[in-house]
């Protein structure tokens, strides 16, 4: 099936310092999503992307849909310790049997 | 308040005792699903709904079924679980097809299925 990349699996950053996060797939994509789970909790959707180009914020957060399709970045700018937990991605394809692809994520650590 | 709630939150149980797991929405949302999420392998779907009656198979599909009876409620059944069933689970809703515009997908809180 279609796969989506994250890596590395693990991230560490310091206490406000910016971070770069990016997803990629052999596939092309109609959407991209990015996801948050904070620890004991269920995914939260953080930004969703329609259009290939696109870029958008979300307080902090700033997330691009990849001209080509195939990939897409976060950035999370001035980290905070509530940062920490595992970031997602999902990309959405339409047409027969569309579904949600998910990404293995990726876990951040800040450091006070 | 607008959420999706699953029971129980922990379970222990053991190979071959049928289990259900609860999920109900209160969004009228006709798209609901199951995920389990496993160290390093993220989120994959086991089962979706598009509407009551209507179910599909997700990518991890074997071991477990579902129902959708109801707009509203989804269960995800284990009629014979065994130890590789161990994970967490998540059911989620959403008002039609995830990753279409508008159409925001709410988690549950997660089950933590043990199967000894």
């Amino acid at each position: 099936g279609q796969q989506l990349n994250q890596s590395p699996q693990s991230m560490f950053i310091q206490e406000g310092e910016d971070v770069s996060m990016n997803c990629t797939s052999s596939s092309i994509f109609n959407t991209w999503l990015w996801y948050k789970q904070d620890p004991g909790e269920g995914p939260v959707l953080l930004i969703a992307l329609y259009k290939a180009g696109e870029l958008t914020s979300n307080g902090r957060l700033t997330a691009q849909f990849g001209i080509t399709r195939k990939d897409s970045f976060l950035n999370i700018s001035a980290s905070i310790p509530s940062d920490v937990g595992i970031y997602f991605c999902a990309g959405f394809r339409t047409g027969a049997n569309s579904k949600l692809t998910f990404g293995k994520g990726i876990t951040l650590s800040v450091r006070p | 308040e607008a959420q999706v709630t699953q029971n129980p939150r922990y379970l222990i149980t053991v190979t071959g005792k049928k289990l259900t797991v609860t999920c109900s929405q209160n969004m009228n949302h006709e798209y609901m699903s199951w995920y389990r999420q496993d160290p390093g392998l993220g989120l994959r779907q086991i089962y979706y709904s598009m509407n009551v009656e209507v179910t599909d198979k997700g990518d991890v599909p074997e071991g477990y079924k579902v129902s959708r009876k109801e707009k509203r409620n989804f269960p995800l059944i284990l009629e014979s679980p065994s130890p590789n069933q161990t994970s967490l689970y998540f059911c989620a809703s959403s008002l039609s097809w995830p990753g279409t515009r508008q159409n925001e997908q709410f988690f549950g809180p997660g089950t933590r299925l043990t199967v000894l």
